[in-house]
């Protein structure tokens, strides 16, 4: 069993919908949370940076932290066509930088 | 400010061979991040250097090497290609402490992308 696990999709949704997206992990050590966007032949870019349980809010993203679930969520409100990109969850322990990623969700918003 | 470079964004080689990559982080950030990507394992870690030091290293055999120099640019380096070491190579940069504080946000470049025939 994988560290971080993440539904790989794909997910489709019509412009404008709610988009959750989400990703399970086993190891309690960690404590900072990170999700990437990726689009196809390009580098993740760093969309949200969390530490510890809590939410955090950026324009249309939210991402929730709950550690006693081991569970990090990634809300993308009034979700756009430009939105559509594979999704990448990462977190890291209080230990240098080597993250560990989830496999990533593919997300396709329909115009 | 400028992002992480990578060079050369694409490189076909033949088993056996040997590959050096190059990456430039952004101005200011001292921490060099080494993954790999591929359809089946996605991304793992590969190793981290900070201040010319390899301060992390992921689970990789040794054929996969990695320096950094004074001036923060690294490289990594693979030995003898095998199949299976076709990816895409990213590189991320990290300013590591930012007002005294440790910070973990990783900036990823493009990548580059070796095909191993």
């Amino acid at each position: 069993q994988k560290e971080v696990e993440q539904d790989p999709g794909p997910l489709s949704v019509p412009e404008g919908a709610i988009v959750s997206l989400n990703c399970t992990y086993s190891n309690s050590a960690f404590q900072y949370f990170m999700w990437y966007r990726q689009y196809s032949r390009k580098g993740p870019e760093l969309l949200m940076y969390t530490y510890s349980s809590g939410n955090k809010e950026d324009g249309r993203f939210t991402a929730q932290v709950d550690k006693s679930s081991k569970y990090i969520s990634l809300f993308i409100r009034d979700s756009q066509p430009s939105d559509s990109a594979t999704y990448l969850c990462a977190m890291t322990i209080n230990a240098g930088n080597m993250l560990t990623f989830g496999g990533g969700t593919r997300l396709m918003v329909k115009p | 400010k400028a992002g992480v470079t990578q060079t050369p964004r694409y490189l076909i080689k033949t088993r056996g061979q040997q590959v050096t990559l190059s990456c430039s982080p952004i101005s200011g950030h001292r921490s060099v991040s080494w993954y790999q990507q591929t359809p089946g394992q996605g991304l793992q870690f590969l190793f981290e250097y900070f201040s010319e030091t390899q301060r992390n290293k992921g689970n990789f055999p040794g054929r996969f090497s990695g320096r950094q120099f004074s001036n923060s640019r690294s490289e990594m380096n693979v030995s003898t290609l095998e199949l299976g070491d076709s990816a895409l190579y990213l590189c991320a940069s990290s300013l590591d402490f930012d007002s005294g504080r440790q910070t973990y946000e990783q900036y990823f470049g493009p990548g580059t992308r070796l095909t191993v025939t």
